[in-house]
């Protein structure tokens, strides 16, 4: 069975840059696999950024990109900001309408 | 203004049944598919399974085939995840998600609490 590794967890120092992960445990990811990126505050619904791997979602700010580094997926926020301090997921779709959830990255902004 | 409208949150025993809802407007909802995600208190987001309103279509997760059962009636553009027994593990928050027409999720319900409790 498929898993899809993140980060626990990450820290920011406000205005830097920050890359976040998302791995397969066997295997590589690739666009193929269509990786989408959430965001997710405590006591809110998830709020979706990211999606075929580097198209933004309507209204998400610019600082947010997708893409692949070498055999993952990845999320970077430039010239982060204090209320990117949330959980991230990424997702990968399998295929034949199955979808697999990474763990989370919780990330600070400190 | 496309909107996923859930369920009230639920209090129930051990062994009870329940049946919650998400209710699509501001698109059709027979042309999209509708996702389960549930969350444990403290933890990630999974995908339980997804249906396509249209047909009634439904696909499983294999962690959470036989556990539950989704259905939708496409007459009220409304999905439902369904529990015949519950259990105190599926004290959680549900969110339903649609699939957009590409392979993402682009719009979330507010999720449904459901505390199982003695």
């Amino acid at each position: 069975q498929n898993v899809v590794t993140q980060e626990p967890s990450f820290s920011v120092s406000p205005g830097g840059t920050v890359t976040l992960t998302c791995g397969l445990s066997s295997g590589s990811v690739s666009t193929k696999y269509q990786p989408s990126w959430y965001q997710q505050t405590p006591g809110q619904a998830p709020r979706t950024l990211i999606y075929s791997t580097n198209a933004r979602s309507s209204g998400v700010p610019d600082r947010f990109s997708g893409s692949i580094l070498g055999n993952k997926a990845a999320l970077t926020i430039t010239g982060a900001q204090a209320d990117d301090e949330s959980e991230y997921y990424c997702v990968l779709y399998m295929g034949s309408g199955i979808w697999v959830f990474g763990g989370g990255t919780k990330l600070t902004v400190l | 203004e496309v909107q996923l409208v859930q369920s009230g949150a639920e209090v129930k025993k051990p062994g009870e049944s329940l049946k919650i809802s998400c209710q699509g407007s501001g698109y059709t909802f027979t042309t999209y598919w509708i996702a389960w995600v549930r969350q444990m208190p403290g933890k990630g987001l999974e995908w339980m399974g997804s249906i396509y309103p249209g047909d009634s279509d439904t696909i499983y997760s294999p962690s959470f085939q036989g556990q539950v059962t989704i259905s939708a009636d496409k007459s009220i553009s409304t999905a439902y995840l369904q529990w015949s027994s519950l259990k105190a593990s599926n004290t959680a928050i549900y969110y339903c998600a649609r699939r957009s027409s590409g392979d993402h999720f682009d719009y979330w319900g507010q999720g449904t609490l459901v505390t199982v409790s003695s």
